[in-house]
């Protein structure tokens, strides 16, 4: 089974400049999120969707940030226009979430994208 | 959201059994105790959790006390591709969003 794919690996852009990252979930899972973990740091939740639906994006900095997971499947992030302190790695997750409440199922990650604003 | 402590760091010879704390006194009774690790230049990946009961898979061996303000991660048998950044964290049954602290830098040396 294909894990998280996250494009590009790595991306080196100057401030002011936009950039975009796109994330491909495990098939069927309906949750999906996207992390910015800083260097020395845990991933930080920037917004989740289940399905095509942002639920939870309090922490995405709306001003220069978007995201979008059309057809509830793969999703695009966006920051426009980069600044310096965007540097970090952005991580894609995906889970599936069933109808049942208990314990929460596992998040399955992608390997992230770098970037670094010069 | 409960709040977690963990060592920085902690270091472990290969082959010998590691023994990863975390306290989490101001857990609630409905948060499962949670464990991911990442290694180096990857995302994170599910370790193991756990409500109550000592908790073991093929990765790992969770154990939680009684009162369930700590628990500890047991990795067996250290070997070099263990060494990664190990984070514990409590989520409560159902819940989505994953709190992740700064973790404990594990390093195994042959």
């Amino acid at each position: 089974e294909a894990g998280v794919v996250q494009s590009p690996r790595y991306k080196i852009i100057e401030k002011k400049q936009p950039v975009a990252f796109w994330c491909n979930p495990i098939s069927g899972h309906n949750t999906l999120y996207w992390y910015r973990q800083n260097l020395g740091q845990g991933p930080e939740l920037l917004i989740r969707y289940e399905n095509e639906e942002a639920v939870d994006d309090s922490q995405l900095p709306k001003d220069r940030f978007s995201a979008e997971r059309l057809k509830g499947v793969d999703s695009t992030l966006k920051i426009q226009p980069a600044e310096l302190g965007d540097s970090a790695v952005y991580l894609c997750a995906s889970r599936y979430r069933g109808r049942a409440s208990g314990d929460a199922y596992e998040q399955y990650f992608g390997p992230g994208t770098r970037l670094t604003v010069t | 959201d409960a709040k977690t402590t963990q060592p920085n760091s902690m270091e472990s010879n290969e082959e010998e059994p590691v023994h990863l704390p975390c306290n989490h006194s101001t857990i609630s009774g409905t948060d499962y105790i949670h464990w991911y690790r990442q290694l180096p230049s990857q995302g994170p990946e599910y370790v193991i959790h756990g409500l109550t009961s000592n908790v073991n898979n093929r990765m790992a061996s969770l154990a939680i006390a009684e009162d369930r303000k700590s628990s500890t991660l047991i990795l067996h048998r250290a070997t070099l591709r263990d060494a990664a950044v190990y984070y514990c964290i409590p989520l409560r049954g159902g819940d989505n969003d994953m709190r992740f602290g700064a973790g404990t830098r594990l390093t195994v040396k042959p």
